[in-house]
């Protein structure tokens, strides 16, 4: 497709479950960015990618969350062992890790945590 | 660290009239960009304006312009003519001019348009 793709878009999961969310970038984008948006916050930073390397993750909240990518295209987000606080909407954001740095988003996950 | 200030949690406008939304950043470097995000309720976020800060000359897209004070390190959205559809959250963002950097975001503005 012509944008960045996240599935799924909504996800419910009980409490200790873990759950992956995806997200597929701009063909040929190289950076791939992570936020947590909360219910009416801002963006939150979580990871950053270039290529298949995450050279700034510290806005990882805790080692239960994880991201990889392969490919130098899709990145999948791994909550492990979720918590009610994860409730958010996870953002996915592409760009083509120039200087230019356009920014391009996702629909976003919605997940809740019951 | 880079930090971007949206003092503003919510703003309202009438249909027509002009608001301008308020930014405020805090930075060592003196090149960068700047940007304003709209997310309407669809959570969609779009790329409204986007500012070089090496460029004095205000940047503007049709009914949406900036006042960029590099001094003061201040960026503001002016929305002029406003719409219906310009409701949305409204989200400053700054990322240094250097590759492999992330984007530091506002906490937004939920602007609101009244018939």
């Amino acid at each position: 497709g012509a944008g960045v793709s996240q599935s799924p878009s909504n996800k419910v999961t009980e409490k200790g479950k873990d759950v992956e969310l995806r997200c597929d970038p701009i063909s040929g984008h190289t950076a791939l960015y992570w936020y947590r948006q909360r219910l009416g916050q801002g963006l939150e930073f979580l990871i950053y990618f270039q290529g298949n390397s995450a050279p700034d993750k510290s806005g990882l909240p805790s080692d239960r969350f994880s991201a990889e990518r392969t490919g130098e295209s899709v990145s999948t987000l791994t909550i492990q062992r979720t918590q009610q606080e994860d409730s958010a909407v996870y953002l996915c954001a592409s760009s083509l890790g120039d200087t230019n740095g356009l920014l391009h988003f996702g629909n976003g996950t919605r997940l809740t945590v019951t | 660290a880079q930090t971007v200030t949206q003092s503003q949690p919510e703003m309202s406008v009438q249909e027509a009239e002009t608001v301008t939304l308020s930014c405020t950043y805090d930075t060592s470097e003196s090149d960068y960009y700047l940007f304003w995000y709209k997310q309407p309720p669809s959570r969609q976020m779009i790329l409204v304006i986007r500012q070089e800060a090496y460029k004095q000359q205000n940047a503007t897209e049709n009914r949406f312009s900036v006042n960029f004070q590099k001094a003061a390190k201040s960026f503001s959205l002016k929305i002029s003519d406003s719409q219906l559809g310009d409701a949305a959250m409204y989200f400053c963002a700054y990322r240094r001019k250097l590759t492999g950097n992330q984007f530091y975001f506002g906490t937004g503005t939920s602007l609101t348009v009244i018939p």
